[in-house]
């Protein structure tokens, strides 16, 4: 399968602790995203990569949240000192730069208790 | 402000009943418009995209419209495993990110 593979696919953490997810884009690709999508609603943008380079981060992402994308290929999410409100599906998409079509993963559901 | 309002927010149908769900956009400087299709569960997969007033896309029983605010996806003779969510997206010229509707849920009963 070369689609977008997310890790772990489910999480659940403590109010107050810290977790990291992790993203692998297809492999041709440039450009990954990160989305937040909560019950019943569309998936919200968080930040996108181009290479290495963080171009862009929403107002959404509060600063417990930090993304890298350290080599160009993978990229990890991390949310420090989880809060209730965190608790989502975090997406992870990636693009062509050229053709722009956004290729999403299985998602990872974050449960914050 | 960019905005996009999908309609119905669900739908359901009989098998072989055709339908279309509507997404309307107010965004400055589109530069594409995109459909996806999500199962409970799981990411959106992607089915289509539109970059201009008038242009149609289609992949067997789906429909893809654009005009200048709106656009609709058709659903000609539906089957049960058309049964998902339906997400509208925009994106702006050169800024990457998607701008997604709440989504249309459809349930097709055979």
């Amino acid at each position: 399968d070369t689609g977008v593979s997310q890790d772990p696919r489910h999480k659940i953490t403590k109010r107050g602790q810290n977790v990291t997810f992790r993203c692998d884009p297809i492999s041709e690709h440039n450009r990954l995203y990160w989305y937040r999508q909560t019950l019943g609603q569309g998936p919200e943008f968080l930040t996108y990569f181009q290479n290495e380079a963080q171009l862009e981060k929403s107002r959404l992402l509060s600063d417990r949240f930090s993304a890298e994308r350290p080599k160009g290929s993978f990229s990890t999410l991390e949310i420090q000192r989880t809060e209730q409100g965190d608790s989502a599906m975090y997406l992870c998409a990636s693009s062509l730069t050229s053709v722009g079509e956004q290729y999403f993963g299985p998602g990872t559901r974050l449960t914050v208790t | 402000e960019d905005q996009v309002t999908q309609s119905p927010e669900a739908l359901r149908l009989q098998e072989g009943e055709s339908s279309s769900l509507n997404c309307s956009y107010t965004v400055s400087g589109l530069r594409g418009l995109f459909w996806y299709r999500q199962d409970p569960g799981k990411g959106p997969e992607f089915l289509f995209t539109l970059y201009s007033a008038g242009e149609e896309k289609e992949k067997e029983r789906l429909k893809a419209t654009l005009t200048k605010k709106e656009s609709f996806l058709h659903i000609t003779a539906p089957k049960p495993e058309d049964s998902a969510t339906y997400l509208c997206a925009v994106e702006k010229s050169n800024t990457g990110k998607l701008i997604f509707g709440q989504g249309t849920t459809l349930q097709v009963k055979p």
